[in-house]
């Protein structure tokens, strides 16, 4: 079992709906958690992170951290076709950062 | 431009030679990540520096692999008698404070033959 585990898609969405991505992860441990882009060929950006259960909110993103059920969310509204791409979660625990495979979100206009 | 750098972007080598990536991070920052990825995959973490020293490596990094950190500054990753498993983008990342604000570098993508 991986340690952190995410849909490989693809997701796709139309352009102005809500696209939403989620993950899991397996380490109790890990205190923070973050969800990054990746274009193709390109090397991740950090979008944002979390790590107090709950809702946090950044411009069109939303992550969702529910730690009693390892269970980390990322919602985009008004998805544009810019926003397709690979979207990467990662959980850390004392500088160890473990990423899961991506998954996979194309936007359609 | 996030602002770290990496040399080279690609390279093409024959299996059994020796390779040698080149990370200069962003200037003020201490801390300094390696990570691996593979198509397909999230990056996966092989070493870290906090100045020059070397915190961690994961058991990913076989006795082929040695990084170092002179100085504090520029890092480079050495693989030696590269195998086609070799094969993957090579990751470098930087941060002042930990790996919530690391800023990665563009990469350099590494084929073996």
């Amino acid at each position: 079992q991986k340690e952190v585990e995410q849909n490989s898609g693809p997701l796709s969405v139309p352009e102005g709906a809500i696209a939403s991505l989620n993950c899991t992860y397996s380490d109790r441990g890990s205190q923070s958690f973050f969800w990054y882009r990746q274009y193709s060929g390109k090397s991740p950006e950090l979008i944002m992170f979390i790590y107090s259960n709950g809702d946090k909110e950044d411009g069109r993103f939303t992550a969702q951290l529910n730690k009693a059920s390892q269970y980390v969310s990322l919602l985009i509204r008004d998805s544009q076709p810019s926003d397709s791409a690979t979207y990467l979660c990662a959980s850390d625990n004392n500088n160890d950062m473990r990423f899961g495979a991506g998954t996979r979100l194309t936007v359609k206009p | 431009d996030t602002g770290v750098s990496q040399d080279p972007r690609h390279k093409i080598t024959k299996r059994g030679q020796n390779v040698t990536f080149r990370c200069d991070p962003i200037s003020e920052h201490n801390r300094l990540y390696w990570y691996r990825q593979t198509l397909g995959q999230g990056p996966e973490f092989l070493t870290y520096f906090q100045n020059e020293a070397q915190l961690e490596k994961s058991r990913l990094l076989s006795d082929r692999f040695s990084a170092e950190r002179p100085k504090g500054s520029f890092s480079t990753l050495e693989i030696q008698r590269t195998e086609q498993g070799d094969s993957a983008m090579y990751l470098c990342a930087s941060s002042l404070t930990g790996v919530s604000e690391q800023y990665f570098g563009p990469g350099t993508r590494l084929t073996v033959t």
